[in-house]
């Protein structure tokens, strides 16, 4: 069974810093990865899809990259800013089975 | 635009009563799902549809029923026999190669 791992459970940093949030995985038979974003009482905003073929993704500040063999993802911010502050969730789908493990999340406070 | 609406976005249940949520997704998606959010924990899948008038259970679907009689709709029914219902649901959509779309989400609280 698929288990997905967020350490920290939350992060604070002050504006203008890099960063860097890390996910992983039990099960290396991944279809696709997926980095989320939840604002507080809100819905999920995709931020990132990895397919399994792929070793990273960028958007603006934004870059995730995947190793497989080692079960790993990261997500790298840029130069935060404080409309960073979300809960940043992981999760992986596998081969034949399309449903999604998400991790717990880490909670990313950037302090003016 | 395309996308999933999720309503109401809050819902009060009143105990033995049985409540529906809607989803609703014009992205031409084949694949809906049901996840469950609480405090602290991950999210959970209650239910997954991945073709019209089919839908398997997720890992916590006791108590829960859902139908999928159009491409575009997956509703939920939280009926009296879950016991413990509040919660923040969110339905999600995807088709092959694609990644996941999320709607707004729906709190429902046991008053």
């Amino acid at each position: 069974k698929q288990e997905v791992t967020q350490i920290p459970a939350a992060l604070s940093v002050p504006e203008g810093e890099n960063l860097v949030l890390n996910c992983s995985f039990t099960d290396s038979a991944i279809y696709n990865l997926q980095w989320f974003r939840q604002d507080p009482g809100k819905g999920l905003t995709s931020l990132l899809l990895i397919q399994s073929s792929q070793r990273e993704q960028t958007s603006g500040r934004l870059n995730a990259s995947l190793d497989k063999s080692s079960g790993r993802s990261t997500l790298y911010i840029a130069a935060s800013q404080p409309g960073d502050s979300a809960t940043y969730l992981c999760a992986v789908s596998n081969f034949g089975n399309e449903k999604l493990t998400f991790g717990t999340g880490t909670r990313l406070t950037i302090i003016p | 635009d395309g996308g999933i609406t999720q309503s109401p976005k809050y819902l009060f249940r009143k105990e033995g009563q049985n409540v529906t949520l809607s989803c609703e997704q014009n992205l031409n998606h084949d694949a809906m799902y049901w996840y469950r959010q609480d405090p602290g924990q991950g999210l959970r899948l209650i239910y997954y549809s991945q073709i019209v008038n089919d839908f398997q259970k997720g890992d916590i679907a006791e108590g829960y029923s859902v139908s999928r009689e159009k491409k575009e709709s997956f509703p939920l029914t939280v009926t009296s026999a879950q016991k413990n219902p509040t919660a923040f649901y969110l339905c999600a959509s995807t088709r092959a190669g694609y990644g996941y779309t999320f709607g707004s989400g729906t709190r429902l609280t046991v008053v």
